[in-house]
């Protein structure tokens, strides 16, 4: 099937200590996006690339940094978390060229700061 | 600009009860709408979309929403409410930024024996 996979599901990592989560699509979708999850809340949109066209929301923090060196993967880097990054990390892919702008899911990464 | 508000933030319902989660949108432009389901510490799964092509929208595990432009609005129901539906809801906007979803706070949905 095809479908958005994230890696891993659970990360934990010390506060200030570099993470990276990785997220992979075999939808052939030329949109990626990163959202951050806090308890309770709606994702929020980090950034998205549209093929390799990099797109920041104003409101994301330097800290988060995204990589997308091919189609299928695309990686979202926290240079230094600080406790308050501690959510879920959810990406998600479109295809805008079809009739509609679907975004599909992965299954989230969630992240713990100690 | 751009809005969704989802009206309760809990909603509680007894299995085999009607459900119905409230969303009203504001938009300047003919919106297409979403709504999503999430399940604990899952991503969100597509419950059913409104692309324009009929009001009455029908999408997975027996759920419809209906659009009404009068009353801008595009509630979620399901006739017979399971345990298994218990989940965070949330209705969604596609924005009038290039590539950008505007979702509403969510609503809880408890399903009660």
């Amino acid at each position: 099937d095809a479908m958005v996979i994230q890696n891993p599901r659970y990360q934990v990592t010390q506060f200030g200590k570099p993470v990276t989560l990785s997220c992979s699509q075999t939808l052939n979708h030329n949109v990626m996006y990163w959202y951050q999850q806090k308890s309770s809340q709606a994702p929020k949109l980090l950034f998205h690339y549209y093929d390799k066209d990099f797109n920041n929301e104003a409101d994301t923090p330097d800290n988060f940094q995204s990589r997308r060196p091919n189609t299928s993967f695309c990686f979202l880097d926290i240079r230094s978390p600080g406790l308050g990054d501690a959510a879920m990390y959810l990406c998600a892919t479109s295809r805008p060229d079809s009739s509609t702008d679907t975004q599909y899911f992965g299954p989230g990464t969630r992240l713990t700061v100690l | 600009a751009q809005s969704v508000t989802q009206l309760g933030s809990h909603v509680s319902v007894s299995e085999g009860a009607l459900v119905l989660l409230r969303c009203n949108y504001s938009s300047s432009v003919p919106p297409y709408l979403f709504w999503y389901v999430q399940y604990p510490n899952q991503g969100l799964q597509l419950l059913l979309k409104y692309t324009s092509a009929a009001t009455l929208v029908k999408g997975i595990n027996g759920f419809e929403a209906e659009f009404k432009k009068s009353e801008t609005s595009f509630h979620l129901t399901k006739p017979s409410a399971h345990m298994s539906d218990a989940a965070e809801y949330f209705c969604a906007l596609d924005g009038d930024s290039s590539y950008k979803l505007i979702f509403g706070s969510g609503t809880r949905l408890l399903v009660r024996p």
